[in-house]
């Protein structure tokens, strides 16, 4: 009954490789985010979706693409990976996307770049 | 650009000690805030939140913080710690942008030790 979720919670990959993350809510909620947290535990929102609708996209590279095939999943593909991609990947979920919304966060995937 | 600042990195404590961490935030005009608790290993958690309405907030685990509107702060505040309180904990503004957009903006963390 986990309500945010995440896979995998670990990546370990090469430079230049392509690699995706998943994330699932089954809190019936509309809008979904992924986050960054560097090494030093700094969070940055990456991006933000609204019923399957990009509403917030902050100045990520292109290498990086979200997908949501439906309200309850936000998937998030990086192409060409590079050493500073390495961090933890937070997906997160708000009924709406109000102010107001309280912001459910999964467990993390946490991505290290050889 | 909206910020929010915290003012301590690391704090350690022994338990049964008194806590305060400091929560500060550039003007934005209307915000809502929110403490997040991160355990070792684990998700952000949220311990409370502030919309309006009394500007002394009780949250979970005996977490309180206090909104004062004059000084931009959001400060966490617990009478007595435990070993278990041992975390990072994140201070977070939800910042009303022109268009009807918002976004939630993390303060860097502080990193609580709790000594038994």
């Amino acid at each position: 009954d986990t309500a945010v979720s995440q896979t995998p919670k670990y990546l370990v990959t090469q430079m230049g490789n392509d690699k995706s993350i998943k994330c699932e809510q089954n809190l019936g909620h509309d809008t979904m985010y992924w986050y960054k947290q560097d090494s030093k535990k700094f969070l940055k929102i990456m991006f933000s979706y609204n019923n399957k609708e990009l509403i917030i996209n902050e100045t990520v590279p292109n290498r990086f693409s979200p997908k949501s095939p439906d309200k309850a999943h936000l998937n998030l593909h990086i192409n060409s990976l590079e050493l500073g991609d390495s961090a933890v990947y937070f997906c997160a979920s708000s009924l709406r996307p109000g102010s107001t919304d309280t912001q459910y966060f999964g467990p993390g995937t946490r991505l290290t770049v050889l | 650009a909206q910020s929010v600042s915290q003012h301590n990195h690391h704090v350690i404590l022994s338990e049964a000690a008194s806590l305060e961490l400091g929560c500060n935030y550039s003007y934005g005009g209307t915000v809502n805030l929110f403490w997040y608790v991160q355990y070792p290993g684990q998700h952000l958690q949220l311990l409370l939140k502030y919309f309006s309405g009394d500007p002394l907030v009780k949250g979970i685990k005996g977490f309180e913080a206090e909104f004062i509107k004059s000084k931009f702060s959001f400060n966490l505040r617990k009478p007595s710690v435990q070993w278990s309180d041992t975390a990072e904990y994140f201070c977070a503004v939800n910042y009303m942008f022109s268009g009807g957009y918002n976004k939630l903006i993390f303060g860097a963390g502080t990193r609580l030790a709790v000594h038994p």
